[in-house]
């Protein structure tokens, strides 16, 4: 089962932030939180992925809290094209080299003009 | 950015065939391949677990004899699915992890059996 919980929709404004939360309270010590996310009819993209450090690349910001139980992936200027369902996955079983990525419900973003 | 391609992205079958789906790193070796199904407006669901050389590792529920993976080199794994039914009729996705753990999409085979 995923490890992972998440609201099934959000709305946000184009050019504003989208933040999009996730609760993973029974995540482990060595267990990585990672960020997709999916276009209709393609395969999941890849956007970012923290261990306990906030993250940043020129796609999107991760906000860890501190005891690790949840998360927020920031999208700092969201455009239409950022539509798609995001997924929140922690990676189970392998830290960072190993492990597998079980799927939950992931949130539906919609980006509005 | 390192690019994994999947064959056919499209297959229409009849009833009671198999059909044979191909998962290839291009630019790098994957020494673990993952197999995942969606359906649709549904999340994906992880089907099996492949390493290179070795017998692949199922999820729970999910038929070894139905689904027939294998993972010949490390650049390369196959999905059969055998004596396929419209039940079997799915949006099917691989990835593939790097020898340094990232993790790479294709981007998915979508099966319909007639």
């Amino acid at each position: 089962d995923a490890k992972t919980t998440q609201p099934p929709s959000m709305d946000c404004a184009e050019g504003r932030a989208a933040n999009l939360p996730c609760n993973h309270s029974t995540i482990s010590g060595n267990e990585y939180v990672y960020w997709y996310r999916q276009i209709h009819s393609q395969g999941p993209q890849y956007i970012i992925h923290g261990l306990k450090n906030n993250e940043t690349n020129e796609m999107a910001s991760l906000i860890i809290t501190e005891d690790r139980k949840s998360s927020t992936l920031i999208l700092p200027h969201a455009t239409l094209r950022d539509t798609a369902v995001y997924y929140c996955i922690v990676r189970v079983g392998g830290g960072n080299q190993g492990g597998k990525l079980i799927f939950g419900q992931g949130t539906e973003l919609s980006v509005k003009p | 950015g390192a690019v994994v391609s999947q064959h056919p992205s499209r297959v229409i079958c009849k009833s009671g065939t198999s059909v044979k789906i191909e998962c290839r790193s291009l630019d790098f070796q994957a020494t673990t391949m993952f197999w995942y199904r969606q359906f649709p407006k549904q999340s994906l669901m992880l089907m099996a677990t492949s390493n290179e050389g070795s017998k692949a590792t199922y999820e729970q529920g999910v038929e070894k004899d139905k689904f027939l993976i294998n993972h010949a080199s490390l650049t390369l794994s196959t999905l059969t699915v055998t004596s396929a039914h419209p039940e079997d009729s799915s949006f099917y996705i691989c990835s593939a992890s790097s020898v340094t753990g990232e993790l790479f999409f294709g981007e998915g085979s979508r099966l319909t059996v007639l």
